[in-house]
């Protein structure tokens, strides 16, 4: 049981380019969620999503878009990349319910 | 911005030493969670609090939610170098969106 996959897990773009992270579960999980860690802030909810087609923003939004198509996957695109977006992003699955989340492995983004 | 607030930020415990890390909100929260992340790894799932004044604990560990529903705590009694780790509590208003605090990281000198 593979859980929740992202790729890839380093990457390093240069200003102004675009990307996808990518983000796969195969719990059959409802919910899936992006966030980003940086040092002394927690971890900032990027988008969520309950469900296929449904999508929503989070604590900070700007700068990344999201689609659901399927159950399993939840990309997460950087549209232009700026420095400030230097990070390491998680994605996260559970059941719709409130229940404990599983997280991705992380992806390590650096902007120059 | 954030909404859940801990504290501290870092702790230092020589080991065999208790460990607590406290949670705030400013607002009531439906439900409260645990996680622990290893250096240079992912958030884990420790536990989810749901009712006022909830009690629960995990071999070593007791979490605690507030009667208001606004505050949790994590104790780790007798701390060992596999707690190492930052310890992040994530709060519920509604829905299935978390607010996670701002974690605290635990050293424990062997």
């Amino acid at each position: 049981n593979a859980g929740v996959t992202q790729t890839p897990k380093f990457q390093v773009l240069k200003t102004g380019q675009s990307m996808t992270l990518q983000c796969a579960q195969d719990m059959n999980h409802e919910y899936m969620s992006w966030y980003r860690q940086d040092p002394g802030m927690g971890l900032r909810l990027i988008h969520y999503s309950v469900g296929a087609g449904i999508t929503d923003q989070g604590e900070v939004p700007n700068g990344y878009n999201v689609s659901r198509s399927t159950t399993e996957d939840f990309p997460l695109r950087l549209l232009s990349a700026a420095p400030s977006q230097t990070s390491v992003y998680f994605c996260a699955s559970s059941y719709v319910g409130r229940t404990e989340a599983f997280f991705g492995q992380g992806t390590r983004l650096t902007v120059v | 911005g954030q909404q859940v607030m801990q504290i501290p930020q870092y702790q230092h415990v020589q080991e065999g030493e208790d460990f607590t890390t406290y949670c705030n909100s400013s607002t009531t929260l439906s439900n409260i969670q645990w996680y622990k992340q290893r250096p240079g790894g992912h958030p884990v799932f420790l536990i989810q609090l749901v009712k006022s004044g909830e009690v629960k604990k995990q071999k070593r560990l007791t979490f605690q939610f507030g009667e208001a529903k606004k505050n949790s705590s994590l104790h780790i009694t007798a701390t060992q170098t596999t707690d190492v780790g930052t310890y992040f509590c994530a709060g519920s208003n509604t829905g299935n969106q978390f607010y996670f605090g701002t974690g605290t990281s635990l050293t424990v000198i062997p």
